[in-house]
């Protein structure tokens, strides 16, 4: 099955420090992905849609320029958190679809654990 | 307005009974998909079950089956012969107009608990 692979699974870093969090789809090919935030206990906020070789699509509340997306090619979209501050802690996943599969769902990575101090 | 509710922030079950989790939702597309994941603690997304709003049967993927009542727009996860490892954060979630770009719009999840 479609499988994406979100890495690091942990970080730990210094406020003011930026973190970047990958995610590759490892068997399939994927324009589009996503990046979710999901704080303890809550459910899972989208922050933004990844395109590949365009602009990401933010949503509303989500800085553009704190949570850098790159999405350099078909199967590889980073996230990166400038200038982290504490209240940037928090867990991040992303997800992608294969769009080659009919009403396929989004497969999800494993999420990275972001704690800044 | 909520598109995805969840009224049932925690739930409890006897290990190898039935369990019923719900979901309704809110849409004016006439295309879109309804998801159920797991989360168990270690965070990962693990996707049990979808069901297509022109589907006309109910989803099923082994101890699991989705009671969709589109009348009422709701999409009830129904586990049967629970087991312990069951025990996980489970969330229901929506697609809207069906498409591949369209991300996935999610409940804020019952959290299931399975006693032995």
């Amino acid at each position: 099955g479609a499988v994406v692979s979100q890495h690091p699974s942990r970080v730990i870093c210094k406020s003011g420090t930026s973190v970047k969090i990958e995610c590759r789809s490892l068997d399939f090919q994927a324009t589009t992905m996503f990046w979710y935030r999901q704080f303890p206990k809550k459910s899972l906020m989208l922050m933004a849609t990844s395109n590949e070789g365009s602009k990401a699509t933010y949503e509303q509340g989500v800085e553009k320029d704190k949570f850098l997306i790159n999405h350099a090619s078909l199967t590889l979209s980073t996230l990166t958190v400038t200038s982290a501050h504490p209240e940037d802690s928090s867990f991040y996943i992303c997800s992608a679809r294969d769009t080659a599969v009919d009403n396929s769902p989004l497969h999800f990575g494993n999420g990275t654990r972001l704690t800044v101090t | 307005a909520q598109k995805i509710t969840q009224t049932q922030p925690g739930m409890f079950v006897q290990e190898k009974e039935a369990v019923t989790l719900d979901c309704t939702y809110d849409t004016s597309d006439q295309s879109y998909g309804l998801f159920w994941y797991k989360q168990p603690s270690s965070g990962e997304m693990i996707f049990l079950i979808y069901q297509g709003s022109y589907d006309e049967q109910n989803a099923t993927e082994g101890r699991y089956s989705l009671n969709f009542q589109k009348a009422r727009k709701s999409a009830n996860l129904v586990i049967s012969a629970s087991q312990l490892g069951d025990s996980a954060m489970y969330f229901c979630a929506m697609r809207e107009a069906n498409s591949g770009n369209t991300p996935l719009v999610f409940g804020k999840g019952t959290r299931l608990s399975v006693i032995a």
